[in-house]
């Protein structure tokens, strides 16, 4: 039979909304934390990142919080707008022998409805 | 501005072929990192550089090499193409900092279909 792919999730919103894009982090020892977007046919770009020294980070529109205890990352985008529609990835930062390397959650595909 | 460059956005190849994706990095960077995206899966990491001649295999080695001969380039080779290397393919790039994470610097993607 047909196989059945896997699908993004998907945040719907209205413009003008608050947008929160949820993520679970695997490794406990991860120091450094990125937001990325990316639009359709292009490569994931820079939004907002935090160190594990810190809880909270803003930017223009983003927030980024870090609750370390139970290894959760959100991103929280402020009155939303048609161009935030992107799929959103948040990645970890993992040091390994000797080595930096990002590990990337799945993605949350934001659309925005006006 | 950081530019990292991707060769090709399409390429078709037929299986079996061998196949090169090429990168080019302007910012001098030591780190270089080939992931390949797939829907639901987000991008899972190939192989890495973290200096000339160097690499590192990432989580999904499997089908493929790297070649590392200058700072500023990084390709990616898939030895024999199979249909189910079909897929986006993401160059990026990163500095050195020893330890501390930093941001990695994105291509805008190769997305390669085996027929």
């Amino acid at each position: 039979g047909e196989s059945v792919g896997l699908h993004l999730p998907t945040l719907s919103v209205q413009e003008g909304d608050n947008s929160i894009i949820n993520c679970a982090y695997s490794n406990s020892a991860s120091d450094y934390f990125i937001w990325y977007k990316q639009e359709s046919g292009k490569g994931p770009q820079f939004i907002i990142d935090i160190r594990s020294n810190m809880d909270k980070r803003q930017g223009q529109r983003v927030t980024v919080l870090l609750n370390k205890t139970v290894k959760h990352l959100s991103l929280q985008i402020a009155a939303t707008q048609p161009g935030d529609s992107a799929v959103y990835f948040c990645a970890e930062n993992a040091f390994s022998g000797g080595y930096n390397k990002l590990i990337f959650g799945a993605g949350t595909r934001l659309a925005v409805h006006p | 501005d950081v530019k990292v460059t991707q060769s090709s956005r399409y390429l078709v190849k037929r299986t079996g072929e061998k196949v090169f994706l090429e990168c080019v990095q302007d910012m001098d960077h030591e780190n270089m990192f080939w992931y390949r995206q797939d829907p639901g899966l987000g991008l899972r990491l190939i192989y890495f550089s973290y200096d000339v001649k160097m690499k590192e295999k990432g989580d999904i080695p499997e089908g493929y090499s790297v070649s590392r001969e200058k700072k500023e380039r990084f390709s990616l080779i898939l030895e024999s193409a199979s249909t189910n290397q079909t897929s986006m393919y993401l160059c990026a790039s990163s500095l050195w900092t020893g330890g501390a994470g930093t941001e990695a610097f994105f291509g805008q993607g190769t997305r390669l279909t085996v027929v």
